[in-house]
C-alpha cells in the first residue's frame, strides 16, 4: 500500500542552524501538507502546497520556514535559523486531489530536538 | 478562530469494555471530520464524516457526525490491548485554494488494560 516517508526520523540540530526536513508524498498525490506537534500538544497546521506554490500558511509558519519541491517526488520543509521552541514532531501529509472527498495521509514524521 | 475539543482527555478501561469518544467543534466553512489513531508516530486514518446522522463502520469501530449539534462520537466496541492509542479528532476547513486545511484537537489517550 502506498505510503508518505519521511527522512530523516530524528534530527538533532544547534539553536541557529538551517535544518531541512524531507518528506515524499505518496505518488498520484497533488496536494501536500506540514504539520507538527510539540511534545504533549496537539497537532497544528502549518502550511498547503499545491502546483508549485504555497497554498495556504498558518501564523506558525514565519519566515524561518519555507517549504520546496524540488524534483518530481520530494517535498521538503526548511527551517532557517532553528530556535529551542522549534522542537516538534513534524509530520508531512498528502492528499489526491485537496477536494471534500479526499483524506490527508500522514508520514510517519521526523522528531526535531534544538539544542 | 477554529476550535476543536475532545473528551475526555484520557480514559483508562479493560479489555473487553465498550467506549464512546466525543468530539465537538466550532469552526467556519466546515468541510468534514476525520478521526485519526495516533500510536507511535504517524495519524493512521480512520474514518471522514461529512453527513449528518450516517454511521460509519469499520469493524468494532464506529462513528457519526451531528451537523446541527456540532459534535461527533467514535465508539469502540469490545476493546483489544491494541487499541490502545490516542485518537484524533480533525476538522476540515475550507480554504481559499480548495485545499482543506486540517485544525486537530488534542486528542484523547485510550488505555486498555488486559
Amino acid at each position: 500500500e502506498p505510503e508518505v516517508t519521511q527522512t530523516p526520523s530524528h534530527q538533532v540540530t544547534q539553536m541557529g542552524q538551517e535544518v531541512i526536513l524531507r518528506c515524499v508524498p505518496i505518488s498520484n498525490h497533488l496536494y501536500f501538507y506540514w504539520y507538527r506537534q510539540i511534545l504533549g500538544q496537539k497537532v497544528e497546521f502549518l502550511v498547503s502546497f499545491y502546483n508549485n506554490e504555497i497554498s495556504e500558511k498558518s501564523e506558525i509558519f514565519d519566515d524561518q520556514f519555507s517549504v520546496e519541491r524540488p524534483d518530481g517526488s520530494n517535498f521538503t520543509l526548511k527551517i532557517r535559523s532553528t530556535k529551542l521552541e522549534d522542537s516538534a514532531m513534524y509530520f508531512c501529509a498528502s492528499s489526491e486531489k485537496g477536494a471534500r472527498t479526499d483524506t490527508q495521509y500522514f508520514g510517519p514524521g521526523t522528531r526535531l530536538t534544538v539544542l | 478562530e477554529d476550535k476543536v475539543v475532545q473528551s475526555p482527555l484520557s480514559l483508562v478501561v479493560h479489555e473487553g469494555d465498550t467506549v464512546t469518544l466525543n468530539c465537538s467543534y466550532e469552526v467556519t466553512n466546515f468541510r468534514s471530520l476525520l478521526w485519526y489513531k495516533q500510536e507511535k508516530k504517524a495519524p493512521t486514518f480512520l474514518f471522514m464524516l461529512t453527513s449528518s446522522g450516517i454511521e460509519k463502520k469499520s469493524g468494532r469501530l464506529s462513528s457519526i457526525l451531528d451537523k446541527k449539534e456540532l459534535f461527533s462520537i467514535l465508539n469502540i466496541t469490545a476493546t483489544q490491548t491494541g487499541d490502545s492509542a490516542v485518537y484524533l479528532c480533525a476538522v476540515e476547513v475550507e480554504s481559499n485554494f480548495g485545499n482543506e486545511k486540517l485544525t486537530f484537537g488534542t486528542g484523547t489517550r485510550l488505555t486498555i488494560i488486559p
